[in-house]
């Protein structure tokens, strides 16, 4: 299976602060990542797809790159609605391993 | 208004059986492959597996953990998604997601129910 190792596990930064959250692959993936954020009680929603790829609706402040192994989410400037935690999930493989998240914490 | 709505969840005996089901509304269920993912409490995301379409002859793909004990199903007929939880134990206690393939070229899960707790208890 591939693994996805996200860093850090946790952060806390202040409102206009930029955040980056960092995956890494355990093998070659191509493009295929996808980021997701989750809050409290609610599922999972897509940001980026196709490692840079902004979902239709979300906020221009979201971005990724990177390419295998390694890929970053950076949120440029933080504002207090993107509390919540964030997954990596790879698309080159079955089965589809997501990171194990990172929380996101308003100072 | 595009959306998933899971329902079956509840409290089941370990070694038990539960069926799931997601109803899908505002697009055109019979396209997309269709996965299950849960989310154990307080932890991360866990792949179950896919369902793909009419299409692609409804192929099935199963995480090491559920295959031989989960059965996906899906009736386009009726934007319906099943997923058969046969022999549960505690580790199959989670919160159940069906999400939705996105099409080409967005190989991410696009659309989300809001899912339906399953726990496995005595």
């Amino acid at each position: 299976d591939i693994q996805l190792t996200q860093s850090p596990s946790f952060l806390s930064a202040s409102v206009g602060d930029r955040v980056t959250i960092t995956c890494r692959a355990s093998q070659g993936i191509g493009s295929s990542l996808a980021w997701y954020q989750q809050k409290p009680g609610k599922a999972p929603n897509l940001l980026i797809y196709g490692a840079s790829t902004l979902q239709s609706g979300v906020p221009s402040r979201f971005s990724g790159s990177g390419s295998g192994p390694e890929f970053t989410l950076t949120i440029s400037s933080l504002q207090p609605e993107d509390s919540a935690t964030y997954y990596c999930q790879q698309f080159t493989a079955d089965p589809r391993t997501f990171g194990q998240g990172t929380k996101v914490e308003i100072k | 208004e595009v959306q998933l709505v899971e329902s079956g969840g509840g409290l089941v005996q370990p070694g038990g059986s539960l069926r799931l089901s997601c109803v899908a509304s505002g697009f055109t269920f019979s396209d997309p492959w269709m996965d299950w993912v849960r989310q154990t409490p307080g932890k991360g995301l866990e792949w179950v597996g896919r369902i793909k379409n009419k299409r692609s002859r409804y192929t099935t793909e199963y995480a090491a953990s559920v295959k031989g004990r989960f059965t996906f199903s899906r009736d386009d007929s009726k934007n319906s998604l099943y997923l058969q939880m046969n022999t549960v134990t505690a580790e199959d206690t989670a919160m159940y997601y069906c999400a939705r393939g996105g099409a080409p070229p967005i190989h991410a899960f696009d659309l989300w129910g809001r899912g339906t707790m399953v726990t496995v208890s005595s």
